[in-house]
């Protein structure tokens, strides 16, 4: 089955850019009715869903975080990625990479990655 | 954004007790309404989707219902591997909103 594994650094300073991506195994990222999609998680906190992209391209960002986030897409490596600039201590979280899946006319974030925690410090 | 308010934000219960955990919308979702599960350190998983529909290999005790603004996830009878934060997640419309959680602790 579908699995997905979130890579990137786990620390960034203040005002720098966050990158992460998502390698995803057991399929093609350019098959099927899927969304290709980042939620983070604050230490203690809940779930804040980031944004996420088609494998055309097409890209949907949570209003909030727009300014400053990029979502991209490699069909050759079958790999998405999350760029997100001028990061803050309040973006300190664990980020997720999931599949936004279509069951009947339902669609649900299933599955997930075993995330990553990023933490924003000096 | 459609807010997504869940209730208790904690629970206390026992193993073999029925647990209800309550989500409301602030606008008419229909059924658009996802339940996940989520252990600590762990991803969430989904119980529920479109409301009431079991997600393939989740236990049968594990029920949905509701539409409108209304929903309910409730637990037949607690097992020790339940308890863990559920959450409410609306897929209706972007951008895609969470509950708060709610944490089911042991007593």
């Amino acid at each position: 089955q579908v699995q997905l594994k979130e890579s990137g650094p786990g620390l960034v300073k203040p005002s720098q850019t966050l990158s992460l991506t998502c390698t995803v195994s057991g399929g093609s990222i350019s098959s099927g009715d899927y969304y290709w999609t980042w939620i983070r998680q604050p230490p203690g906190k809940g779930l804040e869903w980031i944004g996420y992209i088609y494998y055309s391209g097409s890209t949907y960002y949570n209003p909030s975080l727009k300014s400053r986030l990029t979502i991209s897409v490699d069909t050759s490596k079958n790999q998405f990625s999350l760029k997100l600039s001028s990061v803050t201590a309040a973006d300190t979280a664990v980020y997720y990479c999931a599949r936004y899946t279509r069951n009947t006319i339902f669609w649900a974030f299933d599955p997930w990655g075993q995330g990553t925690l990023v933490t924003v410090s000096s | 954004d459609i807010q997504m308010t869940q209730s208790p934000s904690s629970l206390s219960a026992s193993v073999g007790d029925r647990v209800t955990i309550t989500c409301r919308a602030s606008q008419s979702i229909s059924n658009y309404l996802n339940w996940y599960q989520q252990k600590p350190g762990k991803a969430p998983k989904v119980l529920i989707y479109g409301a009431s529909s079991l997600q393939s290999g989740v236990p049968s005790r594990f029920t949905g219902s509701g539409s409108g603004t209304d929903f309910t996830l409730t637990i037949s009878s607690l097992q020790p591997e339940d308890f863990a934060t559920y959450y409410c997640q609306q897929s209706y419309s972007a951008p895609r909103t969470f509950g708060q959680g709610t944490k089911v602790e042991i007593k």
